[in-house]
């Protein structure tokens, strides 16, 4: 079943303390990004990444990191988590203009 | 500045009747636009999408149409099913950026009442 596959589904962390969201999808799409949730503002994105070893910053790239070393996964990093960081956050994979979602994490970051 | 605006943050309609939920844009560069239909607790699916060289496309009950000139596209769902009841994103993107990234509009919650 083609799908992107995020976790942790729930985290709650404490501001400061660093924290990884993995991202897999097994379409071989090169395009991944990233997308955070917030009410009112729809979905705007974090970071994205064209290709392995390529990201560049989205609209709101503030206080996260990406890597891609392989296709299939794109990790989101934040090294020090603020709670202006809580949030619903999605990663996609693209084929040709169409974004396939993961099912999402939510992070509260108190 | 919001280039994607759905104004209309619910919408409520009977089981059987038309949905319609409305998006305005303001960037003229936006050549593709695509609707997002999104559960509690699952990320964003897609629906339908349509390019600006059309005006209207058409997914058994869903079509959107697509008025480049008021920069406006809407959502027709008909008839309506209780398993409707979701948010609705519209996205759009401009040809440029190599085929990723999506500008999403503020969703609208849309109830299907039985």
């Amino acid at each position: 079943e083609a799908q992107v596959t995020q976790n942790p589904r729930y985290l709650i962390t404490v501001t400061g303390k660093k924290l990884t969201v993995t991202c897999s999808q097994n379409m071989n799409h090169e395009y991944m990004s990233w997308y955070r949730q917030d009410p009112g503002l729809g979905l705007r994105q974090i970071y994205y990444s064209m290709n392995v070893e390529v990201t560049d910053k989205g609209d709101v790239p503030e206080g996260y990191k990406v890597s891609r070393k392989e296709k299939r996964n794109f990790p989101l990093i934040l090294e020090s988590p603020s709670p202006n960081q809580t949030s619903l956050y999605f990663c996609a994979s693209s084929s040709w203009r169409v974004a396939f979602f993961g099912q999402g994490t939510r992070l509260t970051v108190v | 500045d919001q280039q994607v605006k759905q104004n209309s943050p619910s919408l409520s309609v009977q089981e059987g009747r038309i949905s319609i939920l409305n998006c305005d844009y303001t960037n003229s560069m936006f050549d593709y636009f695509l609707w997002y239909k999104k559960y509690p607790a699952e990320g964003p699916t897609f629906l339908i999408s349509i390019s600006s060289i059309k005006d209207k496309n058409e997914d058994g009950r869903f079509t959107v149409f697509l008025n480049k000139s008021a920069k406006h596209l809407s959502l027709h769902i008909v008839p309506s099913q209780p398993g409707d009841s979701a948010v609705y994103f519209c996205a759009a993107s401009e040809g440029n950026n190599q085929g990723g990234k999506l500008i999403f509009g503020q969703g609208t919650e849309l109830s299907v009442k039985p």
